[in-house]
């Protein structure tokens, strides 16, 4: 079964400046989807930025951004010019390519954000 | 506007009482998806249901039930055999073929049992 780590149970971060969050996931597929999503205090669930595995090409959101690693098997989330709104649980999820209808999810990254 | 809602947002039951979590999508999604959060912690799969009149058990399926009579409907009902249901619920729902494939959250439940 696909497992979903998130080594990170808490980071902070100044206003303004850059953080990291990462993930790892174990898969022996080659073809899969990676997403992380933001769950602020009021607890919506909203994705932040999604990737297909088979594409090299990192993707971007704005200030978000991923270091998709696939031979590795991470999946990192960069957030620049890090704003007081951004402060959340992140969650890093996975699914798979051949059953569409199941999703792995990490444990989360609760992320704060000092002024 | 498109989306899924979820009421009512707080429940409070008493104890040895079943109830019944209501989760409505109107994005024309085939699949839908319970999950149960506790404090601190990630998402755990409790149903899932890829197709009306089918679903699946997750990983903490037991003390709990689903229907799926229809495409926009997938309740969920805590059954007094859940050890310990206060929790946030939460709903999904996601396109099963095309699109992008990830899923769609609606703003949650929580469930007190005293």
């Amino acid at each position: 079964a696909q497992t979903v780590t998130q080594s990170q149970p808490e980071m902070s971060v100044q206003e303004a400046e850059t953080v990291t969050l990462s993930c790892t996931y174990d898969t022996s597929e080659s073809d899969y989807y990676l997403f992380w999503y933001k769950q602020p205090p009021s607890r919506q669930m909203i994705l932040v930025i999604r990737q297909e595995a088979y594409k090299q090409q990192n993707a971007t959101e704005n200030r978000f951004s991923v270091n998709f690693q696939k031979a590795a098997k991470s999946f990192s989330l960069k957030i620049s010019d890090s704003q007081l709104g951004d402060a959340a649980m992140y969650f890093c999820a996975y699914r798979t390519r051949y059953n569409f209808n199941k999703f792995y999810f990490g444990s989360g990254t609760k992320l704060n954000v000092k002024p | 506007d498109g989306g899924i809602t979820q009421s009512p947002k707080y429940l409070f039951r008493k104890e040895g009482q079943n109830v019944t979590l209501s989760c409505e999508q109107n994005l024309n999604h085939d699949a839908m998806y319970w999950y149960r959060q506790d404090p601190g912690q990630g998402l755990r799969l409790i149903y899932y249901s890829q197709i009306v009149n089918d679903f699946q058990k997750g990983d903490i399926a037991e003390g709990y039930s689903v229907s799926r009579e229809k495409k926009e409907s997938f309740p969920l009902t805590v059954t007094s055999a859940q050890k310990n249901p206060t929790a946030f619920y939460l709903c999904a729902s996601s396109i099963s073929s095309g699109g992008t494939y990830e899923q769609y959250f609606g703003p949650g439940t929580r469930l007190t049992v005293t």
